[in-house]
């Protein structure tokens, strides 16, 4: 099992362009994360999906929109890239809710906005 | 509002044992996590209590007092592999789980 992957590793943008992060699972998870993380703040949770079909905004969620394309995979797009949201972005799942939270977390993606 | 507080950074010795505290508000609780996280890399999961008391995972501890909204993890005998950053996280309300900042454990020689 390869767990959770993102893709791309490393991008760099320039200000207004819009790209997407990629996130998949091959556990069979039901639910997962988008978090940022910027030094000093911890993660912050950008938006979730508790489940295949069903999104919902976290701490953070301006800027950014997701899709939950099926079980396996979530994406997370920036429409118009802010430097605001230069960070790191890791995906997250967990294989039931309301039980035992152990978060899967993916390599992430270490995104520069210019 | 919600909030998770703990310290920024520890610095303990080879062998010895260091305890990470951590204090909590949030609406709602369901339970408290540690995760751990290399320099470059992603947070592992390291241990979850639901329910007060210490739970032991070899020489990795971790205790939570839900009256007090408080919980710590515990390492024991510390290697130098030990050095990187600890979160703790709740999860809430609606499921969504807040991270502390992380504290940054130094393991010295």
């Amino acid at each position: 099992n390869a767990g959770v992957t993102q893709t791309p590793k490393f991008q760099v943008l320039k200000t207004g362009q819009s790209m997407t992060l990629q996130c998949a699972q091959d556990m069979n998870h039901n639910s997962m994360y988008w978090y940022r993380q910027d030094p000093g703040m911890g993660l912050r949770l950008i938006y979730y999906s508790a489940s295949e079909g069903t999104t919902d905004k976290g701490e953070v969620p301006n800027g950014y929109n997701v899709s939950r394309l099926n079980k396996r995979e979530f994406s997370l797009r920036l429409e118009s890239a802010a430097p605001s949201q230069t960070s790191v972005y890791f995906c997250a799942s967990i294989p039931h809710e309301g039980v035992l939270d152990t978060q899967y977390f993916g390599p992430g993606t270490r995104l520069t906005v210019l | 509002g919600q909030s998770l507080e703990q310290p920024s950074e520890v610095t303990a010795v080879e062998g010895a044992i260091v305890q990470i505290n951590c204090t909590y508000q949030t609406s709602g609780f369901y339970g408290l996590s540690w995760y751990q996280q290399h320099d470059g890399g992603a947070p592992t999961f390291l241990s979850y209590n639901g329910l007060d008391g210490l739970e032991e995972k070899g020489r990795f501890s971790s205790f939570l007092s839900r009256s007090d909204s408080y919980g710590y993890l515990l390492l024991q005998e510390l290697q130098m592999k030990d050095s990187a950053s600890y979160l703790c996280a709740v999860r809430g309300v609606s499921f969504k789980t807040i991270f502390g900042a992380g504290t940054r454990l130094f393991v010295k020689a």
